[in-house]
């Protein structure tokens, strides 16, 4: 079973600063099948890049993805103050669907 | 429109049983996968396990395996999650969600409301 470890565990920065998140898998993953995800609280998971580069619908251009094989990034160009919240990165193409633990993305 | 409506709150002791459903709707139910995600209070998110309505295919993940029971009936579009005996460890909430899928356009996923399971005597 492919292990997602995620970097940093929290995150602050301030508003208009460029965040950048990290997920690594403990073997080779390809590129296609990883997501990323924003949740803020009460509220459910929200896709935000599928297939390690694609953003999703309605998905701010600040917002990339890029990465292969073991090592993955999420991008946020310029932060806005409704980007703060919680980021996982998910592997969805072979089961099991494994999550990373999540990076908090914090108002500094 | 897809949507995926999850049952309501439930509070129960320790040691009780529990099935908690999934609905969808504008859709195909059977051809769809429909996965179960757990959060635990002010934890991350978990994948439990997934149920292919069409023939009941299930996985779980290693983690879960043994602990709940996933199950589907996809003559009512439903998707059940169940614990036989229920611990205070199980507290948390509890998503199903329709797994990513793509057209050749785009790709999408779906996610119910979730349903908040609280264990305690």
């Amino acid at each position: 079973e492919v292990v997602l470890t995620q970097s940093p565990g929290t995150q602050s920065l301030s508003p208009g600063e460029r965040a950048t998140l990290s997920c690594r898998a403990s073997q080779s993953v390809g590129s296609s099948y990883l997501a990323w995800y924003q949740q803020k609280p009460g509220q459910a998971p929200r896709l935000v890049i599928y297939g390690a580069s694609s953003r999703a619908t309605g998905i701010p251009d600040r917002f990339s993805g890029s990465g292969s094989g073991t090592d993955f990034t999420l991008t946020i160009s310029r932060l806005e103050p409704e980007d703060f919240a919680v980021y996982y990165c998910q592997l969805y193409g072979t089961l099991p669907h494994t999550f990373g633990q999540g990076t908090k993305l914090e108002i500094k | 429109e897809v949507h995926l409506v999850q049952s309501g709150a439930e509070v129960k002791k320790p040691g009780e049983s529990l099935k908690i459903s999934c609905k969808g709707s504008g859709y195909n139910f059977s051809i769809y996968w429909i996965g179960w995600v757990r959060q635990m209070p002010g934890k991350g998110l978990e994948w439990m396990g997934i149920i292919y309505p069409g023939d009941s295919e299930t996985r779980y993940s290693p983690s879960f395996q043994g602990q709940v029971t996933i199950s589907a009936d996809k003559s009512i579009n439903t998707a059940y999650l169940q614990w036989g005996s229920l611990k205070a460890s199980d507290t948390a909430l509890y998503y199903c969600v329709r797994p990513i899928d793509c057209t050749s356009s785009s790709c999408h996923d779906y996610w119910g409301q979730g349903t908040l399971v609280t264990v305690s005597s």
